[in-house]
């Protein structure tokens, strides 16, 4: 069964960095593409980042461009975000999602909020 | 960036009935078009990837069609559990987006 667990959400101050992580099992995960979505809670979703396989191609939504920075580590079967100089219009929950165009797996989300 | 644009954004029915929802792009995605079904405080679920192909699992009263710019989502006789909000995305590159969702409320 795939199983994909988003962490290291929380408050975080405007101007301020967060490193979220998602862990996965269930599959090969050094096969999969992988990204990150966002949603404002009761908003539309908003795809936010995708990455590689191997982590050598990655690509961004304009908004978090300069930002934001996706990464992986295979060995780890972990995927990451790394946000800084946060916003306060970044608020959203995360979710990591699987594949190359269709998202066919999704984590269960974590939650960012930028407030002072 | 590809704009994706759903109709209705809110929608009451009953169960049995038959729904459609839309999905236009702003420009030409060829099939790259994918459904996908969020209830409150879940993750969503993908239910169609590349216009019609209809993933595992899913019930057989979801279809999906279209090609170029113009998509839709037809539920065949709804059910009780398919009260949600449902979604379309565009891969066909990225910034991949997606539509504003239709909320599909019981009448």
């Amino acid at each position: 069964e795939v199983q994909l667990v988003e962490s290291g959400g929380g408050l975080v101050q405007p101007g301020g960095s967060l490193r979220l992580s998602c862990a996965a099992s269930g599959f090969i995960f050094s096969t999969y593409w992988m990204h990150w979505v966002r949603q404002v809670p009761g908003k539309g979703l908003v795809w936010v980042s995708r990455i590689s396989s191997d982590g050598s191609g990655t690509s961004y939504a304009d908004s978090v461009k300069g930002r934001f920075t996706i990464s992986r580590d295979n060995a780890k079967n972990t995927l990451y975000l790394q946000m800084n100089s946060l916003r306060p219009e970044d608020t959203a929950v995360y979710y990591c999602a699987t594949g190359v165009g269709s998202l066919g797996d999704w984590g269960q989300g974590t939650l960012v909020t930028v407030s002072s | 960036d590809i704009q994706m644009t759903q109709s209705p954004s809110s929608l009451s029915a009953s169960v049995g009935d038959k729904v459609t929802i839309t999905c236009r792009a702003s420009q030409t995605i060829g099939k790259y078009l994918n459904w996908y079904q969020q209830k409150a405080g879940k993750a969503p679920k993908l239910l169609i990837s590349v216009a019609s192909n209809l993933q595992s699992g899913v019930p057989s009263r979801f279809s999906g069609s279209g090609s170029g710019t113009d998509f839709t989502l037809t539920i065949s006789s709804l059910q009780p559990e398919d009260f949600a909000t449902y979604c379309c995305q565009q891969s066909y590159t990225t910034p991949y987006t997606f539509g504003q969702g239709t909320r599909l409320e019981i009448k």
